[in-house]
């Protein structure tokens, strides 16, 4: 079974630019959850998606977006990158929302570096 | 507010020592789950184990050990006889309730292991 694939894998940028990432699920699985990891802040959650319908957010500018597809697949889309935003997203698939219960099995993730 | 703390930034051993983990967490849900994921340089976090809130019971999974106590709010992890292969950043997490998929994860530890 294919685990979670993110793409692209890196990505340089300059400031001001957007970016799109993607992310496809393990199969079955319908919950997507994206995470930003910096040295500085660490692990810090971003969105939750399932069913196409975005369940949580978490505390970052409307520069961040996403949205999930009716195959499951997901995006995150930043607008107007910062220097800031350079960090490794990661993306995380379970088979529903669960509080835990279900494993959440995280992509290889997508670095980025905004110049 | 939940939160997961990680005392430790970084720890190095030489192969074969044991080594423990520390992870504190708070949290005002009665139910939860607590989890401890590695991370490769290759930026991947791997599922080691998935604890709930009601079994307190000590886990062991060949040189990895967990060691769960509510009344400290503790969830140690111990790797016995380490192994250079054990090098990795290593977090732990706590589940947010209400079903959401969404994880609160520590800083990290750093652990290098010497031959």
């Amino acid at each position: 079974k294919a685990g979670v694939t993110q793409t692209p894998r890196y990505l340089i940028k300059t400031r001001g630019q957007q970016v799109t990432l993607s992310c496809s699920p393990i199969s079955g699985h319908r919950s997507v959850s994206w995470y930003q990891q910096t040295p500085g802040q660490g692990l810090q959650f971003l969105f939750e998606y399932f069913s196409e319908t975005q369940r949580n957010k978490g505390n970052f500018p409307g520069r961040f977006s996403g949205r999930q597809f009716s195959n499951s697949r997901s995006e995150m889309n930043v607008s107007t990158l910062e220097l800031g935003d350079s960090a490794l997203y990661l993306c995380a698939s379970s088979l529903a929302p669960s509080g835990g219960r279900n494993e959440q099995f995280f992509g290889p993730g997508t670095r980025l570096t905004v110049l | 507010a939940q939160k997961v703390t990680q005392a430790q930034t970084e720890i190095s051993v030489v192969e074969k020592e044991d080594v423990t983990l520390d992870c504190v967490y708070e949290t005002r849900d009665t139910t939860y789950y607590l989890f401890w994921y590695k991370q490769p340089p290759s930026g991947e976090l791997v599922f080691l184990i998935r604890r709930n809130s009601f079994d307190e019971q000590n886990e062991i999974s060949g040189r990895y050990s967990w060691n769960f106590q509510k009344s400290t709010s503790s969830f140690n992890f111990t790797i016995t006889a380490s192994q250079v292969v054990d090098s990795a950043v290593y977090f732990c997490a706590l589940s947010e309730q209400g079903g959401s998929e969404k994880l609160v994860f520590g800083k990290g530890t750093k652990l290098t292991v010497n031959p």
